[in-house]
């Protein structure tokens, strides 16, 4: 069965930084590659989704990711950072059944 | 919409007590899913279903059970709450293998 790593469990920013988070699936094949967010207190949402096509893919709010087949990795990007982007990341892999990594907490302070 | 709507939001159960979390979604989406959320652990999907009459079991469906017997209802039931259950649960829904949809959560505790 796939499985997904995020290899950063907390990030401290401050805000104006950059972002980079990390996410690897364990095997290739087709597969549906999503990022997703939980700001505190409530439920997760999409940030970006890759099916295919273009490998660099651009979601709400600034985020984006680049899909590299060759290292079995979509790592989630932002330029610079807000205080309202604390939350927790979490990266998925759909290849018939979607699994999730174990979450990246991010606190981005003022 | 209003999308995945669950209830209750929070509840607090007895060891041995059970319960139903109920989950609804007017999207008509066919895929409709039960997660548990555990500090540090991620999402675990419990159990799924791809349409109406059909269910299947995820990674930790022991200790619950689900139907569907509707396009627009998925309820968990959990018959012998025990404290390993103490978790957020969320449903989710979607037209296919894509994007899924979220609900805003159960949290329960078990004592």
């Amino acid at each position: 069965a796939q499985s997904v790593s995020q290899h950063n469990h907390h990030v401290i920013l401050s805000e104006a930084a950059s972002l980079e988070l990390g996410c690897n699936y364990s095997y290739g094949g087709t597969v549906n590659l999503f990022w997703y967010v939980q700001y505190p207190g409530q439920h997760l949402q999409l940030l970006l989704k890759y099916f295919s096509g273009d490998p660099l893919v651009k979601g709400i709010k600034g985020f984006e990711a680049e899909f590299i087949k060759s290292k079995f990795s979509f790592n989630l990007r932002k330029p610079s950072v807000q205080w309202s982007d604390t939350a927790e990341y979490f990266c998925a892999v759909n290849d018939g059944e979607l699994v999730f990594g174990t979450g990246t907490r991010l606190l981005v302070s003022p | 919409n209003a999308g995945v709507t669950q209830t209750p939001k929070f509840r607090i159960l007895k060891i041995g007590q059970s319960m139903t979390l109920q989950c609804t979604q007017d999207m008509n989406h066919n895929y409709m899913y039960w997660y548990r959320q555990d500090p540090g652990m991620g999402l675990k999907l419990i159990y799924y279903s791809v349409g109406a009459g059909i269910t299947d079991k995820g990674e930790v469906p022991n200790g619950y059970n689900v139907s569907r017997s509707t396009t627009e209802d998925f309820p968990l039931r959990l018959e012998l709450a025990a404290p390993s259950q103490t978790s957020v649960y969320f449903c989710a829904s979607s037209y296919s293998e894509g994007e899924q949809f979220f609900g805003p959560g159960t949290r329960l505790t078990v004592l």
